[in-house]
């Protein structure tokens, strides 16, 4: 039980182009869903929390209206990286948390490798 | 100010001895504590976790971890190692007023030598 996944799994996008990267909960209800990015060899950063049904918290430093963060399900969130470069290129990552009552236990997903040319 | 720190980048180690991965924390308020294990381009896999209870955890893979709250610290540790545990392993924190939010510390790259 509790599994996550990510589509798509990689993606190479042009210069300028929107890509949209989906994670579901599989199994479960997920209230709240996480968004981490990960540059090679460095550790995981939160970029945004997402409730259901409410708007995106994004981590200081996140642009808001770069990475635009939609939760429209309790088992459905996905991450659109707007007009994308270079520099966004990096490993995505997004964790799902149970609507049961106190769990703290975040599930992720296997990520999404996103290459922007 | 919240913090996780993981101390060692780097742990190289012999296959079959014992291996410790050190985390430690700065926080004002209750945590809640994990160890997740990351293979190369792949997810996070939860290794174990410290809610409350017993300070001593077992996890998956043998791997085991103690919250010492006056250290602020929850070192991972396995008697012994093999190939396969060859990974980064990430040390998080979830602090009780922040939502769920996890912090992460910097990671760890295990490398386990025959």
């Amino acid at each position: 039980g509790a599994v996550v996944s990510q589509h798509p799994s990689w993606v190479i996008c042009k210069s300028g182009t929107s890509v949209k990267i989906e994670c579901r909960s599989l199994d479960f209800q997920a209230t709240t869903m996480f968004w981490y990015r990960q540059f090679p060899k460095q550790s995981l950063m939160l970029m945004a929390t997402s409730n259901e049904g409410s708007k995106a918290t994004y981590e200081q430093g996140v642009e808001k209206d770069k990475f635009l963060i939609n939760h429209a399900s309790l088992t459905l969130s996905t991450l659109t990286v707007t007009s994308a470069h270079p520099e966004d290129s990096s490993f995505y990552i997004c964790s799902a948390r149970s609507a049961s009552g106190g769990n703290y236990e975040q599930y992720f997903g296997p990520g999404t490798r996103l290459t922007v040319t | 100010a919240q913090s996780v720190t993981q101390l060692d980048s780097q742990v190289p180690v012999f296959e079959e001895a014992p291996v410790e991965l050190r985390c430690n924390y700065s926080s004002s308020v209750s945590v809640y504590l994990f160890w997740y294990v990351q293979y190369p381009n792949q997810g996070l896999q939860l290794l174990l976790k410290y809610l409350s209870g017993s300070t001593l955890v077992k996890g998956i893979n043998g791997f085991e971890a103690e919250f010492n709250k006056s250290q602020t610290s929850f070192h991972l540790r396995k008697p012994s190692v093999h190939i396969s545990d060859t990974a980064e392993y990430f040390c998080a924190v979830s602090f009780y007023n922040q939502g769920g939010k996890l912090i992460f510390g910097q990671g760890t790259e295990l490398s386990v030598k025959p």
